[in-house]
């Protein structure tokens, strides 16, 4: 079967650092991709992993372990704008589908 | 680049009714499409799969006569909710892959619909 695990709800204080893990079952794994997505609003790319390491993108940074089965967003210098869901989607080789874990909705307070 | 813009962005219907929402590529060919439905709070479900000029795949326990895909070119794909009822009532998200970039595998999202049925 396909699991994906992501915590559901997060806090964390304006221009603090959070990381959002998300750990991964699945038959095949050809890729991970983390997603934003603000309430009412369509999901917007912020990451891709293919290879074990940090990938870093401006304030966000995302991290796989695929031995580990393991993946975590980085959000530096948190703003408020940054209050949204995130989304870890593992992509399958086999069906070449994104399978999206439940998201964390993370909320920044000032 | 890669925007993908998708029609209605909300839309209220009678129990009975059909509604078509549309997901249009605007700068890049779209091999293939995706259709999400959301509910609140909740993560995306991949409802069907549709590619250019054949028919679209479900997914387990999604009613293909009840959602009706059409990927007519490379650039649009509709989906129909026919004979609606308030339990159809949800948003419903397309995606698309880049002709040339299926490698990486990154979906570019549609702003999204939100259908409420009466």
């Amino acid at each position: 079967g396909q699991n994906i695990d992501q915590p559901t709800e997060m806090t964390a204080t304006e221009g603090a650092i959070v990381q959002i893990n998300c750990t991964y079952q699945t038959s095949g794994f050809n890729g991970l991709f983390w997603y934003q997505q603000h309430a009412g609003e369509a999901p917007t790319f912020l990451s891709y992993n293919v290879l074990d390491g940090l990938e870093e993108k401006g304030r966000f940074s995302s991290f796989l372990s695929r031995s580990k089965g393991y993946s975590y967003l980085l959000l530096k210098e948190l703003q408020m704008k940054d209050s949204a869901s995130y989304l870890c989607a593992v992509r399958d080789p086999n069906t070449d589908k994104l399978i999206f874990g439940t998201g964390t909705r993370l909320q920044v307070f000032p | 680049g890669a925007v993908v813009s998708q029609h209605p962005s909300w839309v209220i219907c009678k129990s009975g009714t059909s509604v078509k929402i549309e997901c249009r590529s605007l700068d890049f060919q779209a091999t293939t499409m995706f259709w999400y439905r959301q509910f609140p709070k909740q993560s995306l479900m991949l409802m069907a799969t549709s590619n250019e000029g054949s028919k679209a795949t479900y997914e387990q326990g999604v009613e293909k006569d009840k959602f009706l895909i059409n990927h007519a070119s490379l650039t649009l794909s509709t989906l129909t909710v026919t004979s609606a009822h308030p339990e159809d009532s949800s948003f419903y998200i397309c995606s698309a892959r880049v002709r040339g970039r299926e490698a990486i595998g990154e979906l570019f999202f549609g702003e999204g619909s939100r259908l409420t049925v009466l």
